[in-house]
């Protein structure tokens, strides 16, 4: 069963736009992760936030994270084309000491020039 | 350095052959995972290698089995292909909280 899921499935925004995205998960979490995939290729790590921290910084990305409703979000500000993909959160449970994640179903991006 | 890589990158099997599935990292990393990612579901654990000589399922394992040969290498085999394992197949490492992905493998089987 999954852990996160994502909210949208999918996004279509304009370049110069920001772009918001959501995961809830079920358990108590260790830290949550968010993953970039571009179409056919591997996924790339993003961000990590763990459980007692609520908000960081990466370049133009800004995660939140709310444990006590189970839930996180990633804004990517001033989109570009490049940013096109999609992007998933991870979740590495709090009882599991082998960095085991669980992934949600992932929102689609779309950038336009 | 390479990072993780994965060997072959296609494979077409028919019902019932049998492959295994390559991954080696050079990152020294002491973790290991195989994740099969299927349309609108995400990544699945198939198995994962917290260690050099130990291996543990993970939420999907059926008709899969899995070898750390060493610390570098952690093969994944289908020993008797069904169409329900076409998918993406994604290798990963960690050495903490980060993982650090191959680029997959795409499995059909017939």
């Amino acid at each position: 069963s999954q852990q996160g899921e994502e909210d949208p499935q999918a996004l279509s925004i304009q370049e110069g736009e920001n772009a918001t995205m959501n995961c809830s998960y079920k358990t108590s979490i260790n830290n949550l992760q968010w993953y970039r995939q571009n179409s056919g290729r591997g996924l790339v790590h993003l961000i990590l936030i763990r459980s007692n921290e609520r908000e960081k910084h990466s370049g133009r990305l800004r995660v939140t994270l709310d444990t006590s409703k189970k839930s996180s979000s990633l804004l990517i500000t001033a989109s570009r084309a490049a940013d096109t993909a999609s992007y998933f959160c991870a979740t590495a449970a709090f009882y599991d000491s082998w960095g085991k994640l669980q992934f949600g179903a992932g929102t689609q991006v779309v950038v336009t020039p | 350095n390479a990072g993780v890589t994965q060997t072959p990158k296609f494979q077409v099997l028919k019902t019932g052959q049998s492959m295994t599935l390559q991954c080696a990292q050079d990152m020294n990393h002491n973790s290991m995972y195989w994740y099969r990612q299927d349309p609108g579901m995400g990544l699945r654990l198939i198995y994962y290698s917290a260690s050099e000589g130990t291996t543990d399922k993970g939420e999907v394992p059926n008709g899969y089995n899995v070898s750390r040969l060493n610390k570098r290498e952690f093969s994944l085999r289908l020993e008797s292909a069904a169409p329900s394992q076409t998918s993406v197949y994604f290798c990963a490492s960690s050495e903490s909280d980060t993982q650090y992905f191959g680029p997959g493998t795409r499995l059909t089987v017939l």
